[in-house]
């Protein structure tokens, strides 16, 4: 299994639908997880961490899996501007954050 | 002004030609990173440095060099560009080790021909 990989897309969705990504990870000593949101030929920029206990942020939800080795992002009632790439983030082998591993980011365009 | 600053932010070169791209930050992190980007192939890391004259290879080093002069500025190097360097290139900073967010640069877009 590669170190982190991601569904790449597009996820398609109308206004107002609620959808979620996966990512999976090989590592399981990983501690700490994070998506990272990107706009089309912008810099990422952290959207949220991921926590054993989930995370939630208005609109949007991250879930940790620890047994499966999946880390999840929920967003509800999806607005335009949610359109964007999304990539999920994992320490590398050896647990340090030194050097974060990047997916190759799942991409959302929410139609009108 | 960005927190993060790159230059420049487009360049057109040919190939054989020596680049530099210069990245420089006002957030006093220590560490600091370059990264491409190509389509399908997401961020790969390409140096990394934790502090002034530390210098760290990452997953595709090859055909680069970097120097950290001083804290703020980490600078990529390609000593003889050739076409399939053209990428977006990032560079990012982060304080410290236990925290997983990076502030990135805008990007800075290389094209050799």
């Amino acid at each position: 299994r590669k170190e982190v990989e991601q569904d790449p897309g597009p996820f398609n969705v109308p206004e107002g639908a609620t959808v979620a990504f996966n990512c999976t990870y090989s590592n399981s000593a990983s501690q700490s997880f994070f998506w990272y949101r990107q706009d089309c030929r912008k810099e990422p920029k952290l959207l949220m961490s991921v926590y054993s206990s989930g995370n939630e942020d208005g609109r949007f939800t991250a879930q940790l899996n620890r047994a499966s080795q999946y880390i999840s992002l929920l967003i509800r009632d999806s607005k335009l501007s949610d359109s964007a790439t999304y990539l999920c983030v994992v320490p590398p082998y050896g647990g340090s954050q030194g050097n974060l591993i990047f997916g190759k980011g799942t991409k959302l365009s929410v139609k009108p | 002004d960005a927190d993060v600053t790159q230059t420049p932010r487009n360049r057109i070169t040919k190939t054989g030609k020596r680049i530099m791209l210069e990245c420089s930050q006002t957030k006093g992190h220590d560490r600091m990173y370059w990264y491409r980007q190509d389509p399908g192939l997401g961020l790969r890391l390409i140096y990394y440095s934790f502090d002034v004259k530390d210098i760290n290879k990452g997953e595709i080093s090859d055909g680069y060099s970097v120097s950290r002069q001083a804290q703020a500025k980490f600078s990529l190097s390609l000593e003889s560009a050739i076409p399939n360097q053209t990428a977006l290139y990032f560079c990012a900073t982060k304080r410290g080790q236990n925290t997983g967010e990076l502030f990135f640069g805008e990007g800075s877009r290389l094209t050799v021909l």
